[in-house]
């Protein structure tokens, strides 16, 4: 199992660019979570999906967000422009069931992301 | 306001020592609590999630409290070891797909 590969590992770009982050889940995962990570927020969740469904997007800043899940393998995260203030490390979750009392909660190792 | 706060915020101990990690919380409703240990350039994993019925896990060489009535969680770490030395976060679930994380400690292990 080669857990949740997200790519690109290491993203820079310049303000006003459009930026897509992808991500792989785990085979048989049902559910999805996009995070965001900075040094004076944390871990805060974006959107998650279930079975390819966006739940809750009430996390997404802002309309320059965009998340979509065509099929259960992929998804992306697109940020439309770009802004410094974007700059993080973005990490996507996969979880086979919701998340009580289950531990199969799984991270991929992030795309840090730098807006110029 | 639901909050977890961890302490300390860093932490520097010789290799072969113990440390404990201490979290407190204000989340409500409360379902369960996980430790996640975040390597540096690498996702959080997992390493323990307790229950409010369960007062201790262990995993290895961690172990971790809970006092629900205080709100009040600890990771301790036995025999430390290079390879300890990473983020430790404190994250409560408030049910459902809602979780709640701590700034995290960031732990060192010098040799």
């Amino acid at each position: 199992d080669a857990g949740v590969i997200q790519s690109p590992r290491h993203e820079v770009t310049e303000m006003g660019q459009e930026v897509t982050l992808r991500c792989k889940p785990i085979s048989g995962h049902d559910y999805l979570f996009w995070y965001r990570q900075t040094m004076m927020r944390g871990l805060e969740l974006l959107i998650y999906f279930n079975n390819n469904v966006p739940i809750d997007d009430s996390g997404m800043p802002e309309d320059r967000f965009s998340a979509k899940m065509p099929n259960a393998s992929f998804s992306t995260l697109k940020i439309q422009p770009s802004e410094p203030r974007d700059s993080a490390v973005y990490f996507c979750a996969s979880s086979h069931s919701s998340i009580e009392g289950n531990d199969g909660y799984t991270f991929g190792s992030g795309t840090r992301l730098t807006v110029v | 306001k639901n909050q977890v706060e961890q302490s300390p915020q860093s932490l520097i101990i010789l290799e072969g020592k113990n440390c404990t990690l201490q979290c407190n919380y204000t989340v409500s409703p409360f379902s369960n609590l996980r430790w996640y240990k975040q390597d540096t350039g690498r996702g959080p994993v997992s390493l323990t999630i307790m229950t409010f019925s369960e007062n201790t896990k262990s995993n290895g060489r961690y172990t971790a409290t809970l006092d629900a009535d205080t709100k009040q969680s600890s990771l301790h770490i036995t025999a430390s070891q290079l390879s300890d030395s990473a983020s430790y976060i404190c994250v409560v679930s408030l049910g459902s797909y809602k979780l709640i994380f701590g700034s995290g400690t960031r732990l060192l292990v010098r040799p």
